[in-house]
């Protein structure tokens, strides 16, 4: 079973930054956060990782608390492109491990 | 395009036949993996290779499906006698061998359609 909560659905306004919330309470100490996204009829894509220190690169910025317990998914600023599943995964260090994915949220931009 | 390529996109066949799919990992990724995923759900690892070895089975493979990667390059998953709920996508991703928290990198997949 996936090892994280997120939110069935959410929205957000085209320009506005999108933040997508993510519990993951039984987080290891040698687990990772993992984002992907799955725009429709494509391949989950890859958007960022983190151990405990928040991670930003060009697609988005990654703030876990102090405690690991959750995490949030920052898209700063939308666009209609933007729309899609995304899913919130822990995975141990080794990078041999397979992913088990939950529901994921499914963010709708509006214009 | 150097990412991970999946053939064909789409597949349509009917029940009781074999289909093939082919995935071809991004050029020096000694790591590959098969995933299904089925209409409103995340993918379901299937099956996971480090080069030619098949090390990892989900118990879903059961025994009509078989994956192989021969060279440790391309690989084929082979479904045989299809049954209507193997319609899905079938993606594949692939990973560097080395250091950790490497990410996979997915293909578009293969939807198949069991008519």
């Amino acid at each position: 079973d996936a090892k994280t909560t997120q939110p069935t659905s959410m929205d957000c306004a085209e320009g506005r930054a999108a933040n997508l919330p993510c519990n993951h309470s039984t987080i290891s100490g040698n687990e990772y956060v993992y984002w992907y996204r799955q725009i429709h009829s494509q391949g989950p894509q890859y958007i960022i990782h983190g151990l405990k220190n928040n991670e930003t690169n060009e697609m988005a910025s990654l703030i876990i608390t102090e405690d690991r317990k959750s995490s949030t998914l920052i898209l700063p600023h939308a666009t209609l492109r933007d729309t899609a599943v995304y899913y919130c995964i822990v995975r141990p260090l080794s990078s041999a491990s397979k992913i088990i994915f939950g529901s994921g949220t499914r963010l709708s931009i509006r214009p | 395009d150097t990412g991970v390529s999946q053939d064909p996109r789409h597949k349509i066949t009917k029940r009781g036949q074999n289909v093939t799919f082919r995935c071809d990992p991004i050029s020096e990724h000694n790591r590959l993996y098969w995933y299904r995923q089925t209409l409103g759900q995340g993918p379901e690892f299937l099956t996971y290779f480090q080069n030619e070895a098949q090390l990892e089975k989900s118990r879903l493979l059961s025994d009509r499906f078989s994956a192989e990667r021969p060279k440790g390059s391309f690989s084929t998953l082979e479904i045989q006698r299809t049954e209507q709920g193997d319609s899905a996508m079938y993606l594949c991703a692939s990973s560097p061998g080395t250091g950790g928290n490497q990410p996979q990198h997915f293909g578009d997949g293969t939807r198949l359609s069991i008519l």
